[in-house]
């Protein structure tokens, strides 16, 4: 079975830095996708970045941007230039990346991080 | 367009009740997924659907855990003789297939409190 780990419970960091939200998983798959989702008190998962385990290059999105380490088996997300409305949750994902293998479809999420951006 | 909507927003119920939940998908997904989170843990996964059929219900926790979605479209979780360790926000998810490649988008949630 597939687990992802976030071993950072919460951060705090000004408005304007840059912070890493670090991320580690087990899977003895070769081919899944990794995903960033946040989730502010509004409760709706919103997803921030994905990752193809086959791409070599780190995905990145505006200001977020994964550190994918695949022998690691770590995948870190930076958010530069924070800004107030990147307060919220952030959960790390795992999926499998063949619909034939049963249980493909379903994401496997890390315990989550409370990312704190204060003015 | 409309997102992922579900209904009610919360619910409390006393130990022992019978309660279902809604979930509107996006129109057009396919694929419809239901997840549950506890307090300070990430979303787990209960079961998802693929048209109107159960493709995998491996996560549903015991039998008194039901979820139908009998048109292909909306879907209703059905949770007999509630317990207090079934409180819990109930997230319910659609995509437009069920390809990995196609993004989930989650509503907002349902809160559910069992006293």
């Amino acid at each position: 079975a597939q687990t992802v780990t976030q071993s950072q419970p919460e951060m705090s960091v000004q408005e304007a830095e840059t912070v890493t939200l670090s991320c580690t998983y087990d899977t003895s798959e070769n081919n899944y996708y990794l995903f960033w989702y946040k989730q502010p008190p509004s409760r709706q998962m919103i997803l921030v970045i994905r990752q193809e385990a086959y791409k070599q290059q780190n995905a990145t999105e505006n200001r977020f941007s994964v550190n994918f380490q695949k022998a690691a088996k770590s995948f870190s997300l930076k958010i530069s230039d924070s800004q107030l409305g990147d307060t919220a949750m952030y959960f790390c994902a795992f999926m499998k990346s063949s619909p034939q293998i049963q249980g493909a479809q379903k994401l496997v999420f890390g315990q989550g991080t409370r990312l704190t951006i204060n003015p | 367009g409309a997102g992922v909507s579900q209904t009610p927003s919360n619910k409390v119920t006393e130990k022992g009740k019978y309660v279902e939940l809604r979930c509107d998908p996006i129109s057009g997904h396919t694929a419809l997924y239901w997840y549950r989170q506890s307090l300070g843990q990430g979303p787990e996964f209960l079961i998802y659907f693929q048209g109107t059929g159960a493709a995998d219900d491996s996560g549903l926790p015991n039998d008194r855990f039901f979820a139908v979605r009998p048109e292909g479209s909306v879907s209703t979780l059905k949770i007999q003789r509630t317990e207090r360790g079934d409180s819990a926000v109930y997230l319910c998810a659609s995509s437009l297939s069920d390809r990995v490649a196609d993004t989930q988008y989650f509503g907002p949630g349902t809160r559910l409190t069992v006293l």
